[in-house]
């Protein structure tokens, strides 16, 4: 099993219907992260949390918001959805480590029509 | 603000040869790490190599080497030996800071070099 798992994988849906993309992982992070990735533009981060009282927007979180339900658990929400948001979205964790490095989900990609 | 520029949309490489991805980044920070990013096509984001701004040495992993040119603010990603699966999106990332005091691991990326490898 994937140490960072998001549900849905594949998603299409229609403008304006509010949409939730949620992210679990198991391996003890304590941050995590959402990210976009649109052709052409790489990753671009929309949010990100420390613990679970802790938020923080990112480069591009006009349009989301974002929920901690528990160490483990990460979710974005699109209140709205608009078409500009189809987009391939991940969610990573990263320990206290040295190097820092982000480790990913498998993504969710969201149409929306 | 950091900035990571890959100025190599796709790239070509024959099998067993070496390749060279392009990567340039700008930063005020002394302090920073550089990365690494594979994405095959079934998307998933898998961490290659890490550079420190202050590791003396180029990083190696395996086939992938980071060439780390300080001065030029480049980390150029080598992948010797090139195999049909490195057929992949790279992605370079730079985040600001180093080591335990971080604080977030803010990744900025760049927008990716596709490499085709062919037989």
């Amino acid at each position: 099993d994937a140490d960072v798992t998001q549900t849905p994988r594949n998603r299409i849906t229609k403008t304006g219907k509010r949409i939730m993309l949620e992210c679990s992982q198991t391996k003890g992070h304590d941050r995590m992260y959402w990210y976009r990735q649109d052709p052409g533009l790489g990753l671009r981060l929309i949010y990100y949390s420390f613990d679970v009282k802790d938020i923080n927007k990112g480069e591009i979180s006009d349009g989301y918001s974002v929920s901690r339900q528990a160490q483990a658990k990460f979710s974005l929400s699109l209140e709205s959805a608009i078409p500009n948001q189809t987009a391939l979205y991940f969610c990573a964790t990263s320990g206290v480590v040295f190097t820092g490095e982000l480790f990913f989900g498998e993504g969710s990609r969201l149409t929306v029509l | 603000a950091q900035k990571i520029t890959q100025t190599q949309p796709g790239m070509f490489v024959q099998e067993k040869e070496a390749v060279t991805l392009d990567c340039t980044y700008d930063t005020s920070d002394p302090s920073y790490g550089l990365f690494w990013y594979k994405q095959p096509s079934s998307g998933e984001m898998i961490f290659l190599i890490y550079q420190g701004s202050y590791d003396q040495q180029n990083a190696t992993e395996g086939r992938y080497s980071l060439n780390f040119q300080k001065a030029r603010k480049s980390a150029n990603l080598v992948i010797s030996a090139s195999q049909l699966g490195d057929s992949a999106m790279y992605f370079c990332a730079m985040r600001e800071g180093y080591g335990m005091n971080t604080g977030f691991q803010k990744l900025v990326f760049g927008t990716g070099t596709r490499l085709l490898v062919s037989p």
